[in-house]
């Protein structure tokens, strides 16, 4: 089927600025991870879903930022008061499961930019 | 704290060219180490997954190893094209015991140049 997607692929906000980004899993992935890689970075971790519920939110920065997964399938990442030092891509993955031998699917990307 | 390094940072390179790439990590701890490749402003394209287990793992042109015990990964890319012209990325995946999540851990990457 189709692989992980993300929308917007940019979004431009001004400080202070809520914002939420989308992550469509691949269908039946239970797992869920969402990532940010700011410039000249790698990706650093967010936070994990296993179904519904955030198994892992070590990796969020700060109470700004604040992630739902209502129904088990799509991710929604919010920011709020958003600030310039959010401005970075924002991946989403997805495995089967969420085992140690699972394969994380990336999607493309969402790059946020805060003016 | 697990933590992972890239070198170089940049590499450019002529067409033809056979080339390494390295990635050290810190703790030992691991389940696998995956490389990655990264278009700009594009997603994550999987390369090559080895196993805690495994010593290497090849595909076409690629080749990855891993020496766990010393906490480093290289991936050997052979005669070079400049469609190979992207960043690598180098990440592993924690024992979930240590981190409790089966999350990545990702370098900074190599940006590499192939030279036409």
């Amino acid at each position: 089927g189709a692989g992980v997607s993300q929308t917007p692929s940019n979004k431009v906000t001004e400080k202070g600025k809520y914002v939420e980004l989308r992550c469509d899993p691949i269908s039946g992935h239970t797992a869920l991870y969402w990532y940010r890689q700011s410039l000249g970075q790698g990706p650093e971790f967010l936070i994990y879903f296993q179904g519904t519920g955030a198994a892992d939110d070590s990796g969020l920065p700060n109470d700004r930022f604040f992630a739902v997964r209502p129904e088990g399938s799509v991710s929604t990442l919010k920011i709020q008061r958003t600030e310039r030092g959010d401005s970075a891509v924002y991946l989403c993955a997805s495995s089967l499961s969420g085992t140690s031998t699972d394969t994380q699917y990336f999607g493309p990307g969402t790059r946020l930019t805060v003016l | 704290k697990q933590e992972v390094t890239q070198i170089p940072a940049a590499l450019s390179v002529p067409e033809g060219e056979n080339l390494v790439l390295n990635c050290s990590f810190t703790d030992s701890a691991i389940y696998n180490l995956q490389w990655f490749r990264q278009d700009p402003g594009k997603g994550l394209t999987s390369l090559l997954l080895i196993q805690s287990s495994q010593r290497e793992q090849t595909s076409g042109r690629l080749n990855a190893s891993l020496d766990k015990s010393s906490g480093r990964s290289t991936l050997y890319i052979a005669a070079s094209q400049p469609g190979d012209s992207a960043t690598y990325l180098c990440a592993v995946k924690n024992d979930r015991r240590v981190s409790g999540t089966y999350k990545y851990i990702f370098g900074t990457g190599t940006r590499l140049k192939v030279l036409a």
